[in-house]
């Protein structure tokens, strides 16, 4: 079975400044994608980015980036000119290519930027 | 753009009651998943339907059951309903062997009493 470990309950970040999420994960498959959502308060699960396990190159989304180590299993993320809207609960997932493609979440990491 | 609809947004119903859940993906996606989040939880896997057929279960109690329609609508359906069946029902849609990327509705709080 597929694990997904967020190490960090809670993190806080200063408005302007950048964080780093910590994800790891545990898989026998050669083939899935991983992804980061976040969770504000209204409670809607927003997909971050995503990173397919065959390439090589990080993917980023404007502020968004990863950091993909595909032999150490760890997928963090990185929010750069962290802004106040980014105050959510941020969940790594991961997913099996070719299988039912379900979803399984990490328990996810509290962030707060403060101003 | 349109995204995933799910109706009732709120729903309160007492034990040993049933509740139906609707989902309306978003248009062309084929697949459609339906996840449970419990207070302070993740989301966690219910079941998936491809092509409105079947394609995964997960801890899905017995006593709930599911369906996609023709027009790839899909209804969640949960019967004889605990205390323990609070929480938020997330339905996700996506266009599968594509992106693979699942994209969620704004969910429906179920509160049993």
């Amino acid at each position: 079975a597929q694990t997904v470990t967020q190490s960090q309950p809670e993190m806080s970040v200063q408005e302007a400044e950048t964080v780093t999420l910590s994800c790891t994960y545990d898989t026998s498959e050669s083939n899935y994608y991983l992804f980061w959502y976040k969770q504000p308060p209204s409670r809607q699960m927003i997909l971050v980015i995503r990173q397919e396990a065959y390439k090589q190159q990080n993917a980023t989304e404007n502020r968004f980036s990863v950091n993909f180590q595909k032999a150490a299993k760890s997928f963090s993320l990185k929010i750069s000119d962290s802004q106040l809207g980014d105050t959510a609960m941020y969940f790594c997932a991961f997913m099996i290519q070719g299988g039912s493609e379900k979803l399984v979440f990490g328990k996810g990491t509290k962030l707060t930027v403060n101003p | 753009a349109a995204g995933v609809i799910q109706s009732p947004r709120h729903l309160i119903k007492e034990k040993r009651e049933t509740a139906t859940l609707k989902c309306y993906p978003i248009p062309r996606h084929d697949t459609v998943y339906w996840y449970q989040q419990g207070p302070g939880q993740d989301p966690q896997f219910l079941i998936s339907f491809y092509e409105k057929m079947q394609s995964d279960k997960g801890s899905i109690p017995d006593r709930f059951s599911a369906q996609q329609f023709s027009d790839y609508h899909s209804e969640l359906n949960m019967s004889s309903l605990e205390l323990g069946d609070s929480a938020l029902y997330f339905c996700a849609s996506s266009l599968t062997r594509t992106t693979y990327e699942q994209y969620f509705g704004p969910g429906t709080r179920l509160t049993v009493t």
